[in-house]
């Protein structure tokens, strides 16, 4: 069973900053099964990035994905006000434990 | 729009039984695969179950295996899910999500989740 661990746990940042989210899978993954979401608090998860980098329909430009094999990584280039919140790696039916971006 | 909306969810006893349906818009229900998955309270998400678009293969998680029942009914554009031999690490909000086309079981829309919640 393949598993996910996201890293850091907690990513503390200012708005305007990048922010590099890491996703390592246990073992080697398909990159075209690997996909990226994000969830604010009350809300329904919504998904950014699919097949490791290829951008969700409506998905800002600022939100880029990457990786291969086992290393993965989330990327806002400049973070706004509304990027704050959890997200959450996935390949095929395991989810990573998230990563929480909050302000600083 | 993809619009999904579930219901079902509730308070049952341990043991007890509950099954949630979802009822999707927007989309072509019948081509694409549906999903199930499921965040308990402050924790992260976890995938339960999944159906391809014409029912004929399911999936599921080893928590979920002989006790949940996933199915879908094509002509009313719902899908179910039948939750049996509940415990409380079954506590959760279950989310309603739509396979995207050509990467199963990844999911390009989720719905706004039903409660579970599995106490005496």
């Amino acid at each position: 069973e393949i598993v996910l661990t996201q890293s850091p746990g907690t990513l503390s940042l200012s708005p305007g900053e990048r922010a590099t989210l890491s996703c390592r899978a246990s073992q080697t993954v398909s990159s075209s099964y690997l996909a990226w979401y994000q969830q604010k608090p009350g809300q329904a998860p919504r998904l950014l990035i699919y097949g490791a980098s290829s951008r969700a329909a409506g998905i800002p430009d600022r939100f880029s994905g990457s990786g291969s094999g086992t290393d993965f990584t989330l990327t806002i280039s400049r973070l706004e006000p509304e990027d704050f919140a959890v997200y959450y790696c996935q390949q095929s039916r395991t989810f990573g434990q998230g990563t929480k971006v909050e302000i600083k | 729009e993809v619009q999904l909306l579930e219901s079902g969810g509730g308070l049952v006893q341990p043991g007890g039984s509950l099954r949630l349906s979802c009822t999707a818009s927007g989309f072509t229900f019948t081509s694409y695969a549906m999903s199930w998955v499921r965040q308990a309270p402050g924790k992260g998400l976890e995938w339960v179950s999944a159906i391809s678009n014409a029912a004929v293969s399911t999936y599921y998680a080893d928590s979920a295996k002989g006790r949940f029942t996933i199915s879908r009914d094509n002509s009313k554009n719902t899908l179910y899910l039948q939750l049996n031999s509940l415990r409380a690490e079954d506590t959760a909000v279950y989310y309603c999500a739509k396979v995207l086309g050509g990467s199963f079981p990844l999911i390009d829309y989720w719905g706004q989740g039903t409660l579970v919640t599995v106490s005496s």
